[in-house]
């Protein structure tokens, strides 16, 4: 069985840094293209960031040169390292995992498989 | 970057009707549409891949259609259970986004 847990959540300070950690179960974080999306409260899905199986990686706009995703293929872990954090990132992160439909088309995918989330509170 | 527009944004329905959400994206994205289902307080659950296919295990009263730019999702008998916040998402191009959700709420 697939599972997913994020952990790192909590209050942050504007402007300071924190980590989210998403440990994954039942299959290998480095064999898959694995995301970040986010749900600020009461509002809709952002995509954030995915990092693909052959390490290239990719940002949302609002997010550039400040959060950094990366994983430890040893720990089976996901990770999304968030700096200069900002009020409107407050948000729950979900790690979610693509899954191929058709592995021959690059654009055949959707979000299979999602951690539980957790909560980010950006706050002075 | 590809924008999906969801209507309507809520809507109120009671158990047995049949309920259309639809979904457009701002460009063509061929059939590269994907339909979540979302509870309050959990992960979005996937039910409907390539703009019509039925993820597995999820209940044959949920159907979806479209290409292009116009796409639907129907709810064929309302249950109690599927009262809920939808989203579409396109995986046509890199940022994957997400329509803004519907919310389905009980009449």
């Amino acid at each position: 069985e697939v599972q997913l847990v994020e952990s790192g959540g909590g209050l942050i300070q504007p402007g300071g840094s924190l980590r989210l950690s998403c440990a994954a179960s039942g299959f290998t974080v480095s064999s898959n293209y694995m995301s970040w999306v986010r749900q600020a409260p009461g509002k809709g899905l952002e995509w954030v960031s995915v990092i693909y199986s052959g390490g290239s990686t990719y940002y949302a706009d609002s997010v550039k040169g400040r959060f950094t995703i990366s994983r430890d293929n040893s720990k089976n872990t996901l990770y999304l390292q968030m700096n200069s954090l900002r009020a409107e990132d407050t948000a729950v992160y979900y790690c979610a995992a693509l899954y191929y439909y058709d592995s021959s088309d690059p654009r055949a995918n959707d979000f299979d498989y999602w951690g539980q989330g957790t909560l980010v509170t950006v706050s002075s | 970057d590809i924008q999906m527009t969801q209507s309507p944004s809520s809507l109120s329905a009671s158990v047995g009707d049949r309920v259309t959400i639809t979904c457009r994206a701002s460009q063509s994205i061929s059939s590269y549409l994907n339909w979540y289902q979302q509870k309050p307080g959990k992960a979005p659950k996937l039910l409907i891949y390539a703009a019509s296919s039925l993820q597995s295990g999820v209940p044959s009263r949920f159907s979806g259609s479209g290409s292009g730019t116009d796409f639907t999702l129907t709810i064929s008998s309302l249950q109690p259970e599927d009262f809920a916040t939808y989203y579409c998402q396109q995986s046509y191009s890199t940022p994957d986004t997400f329509g803004q959700g519907t919310r389905l709420e009980i009449k």
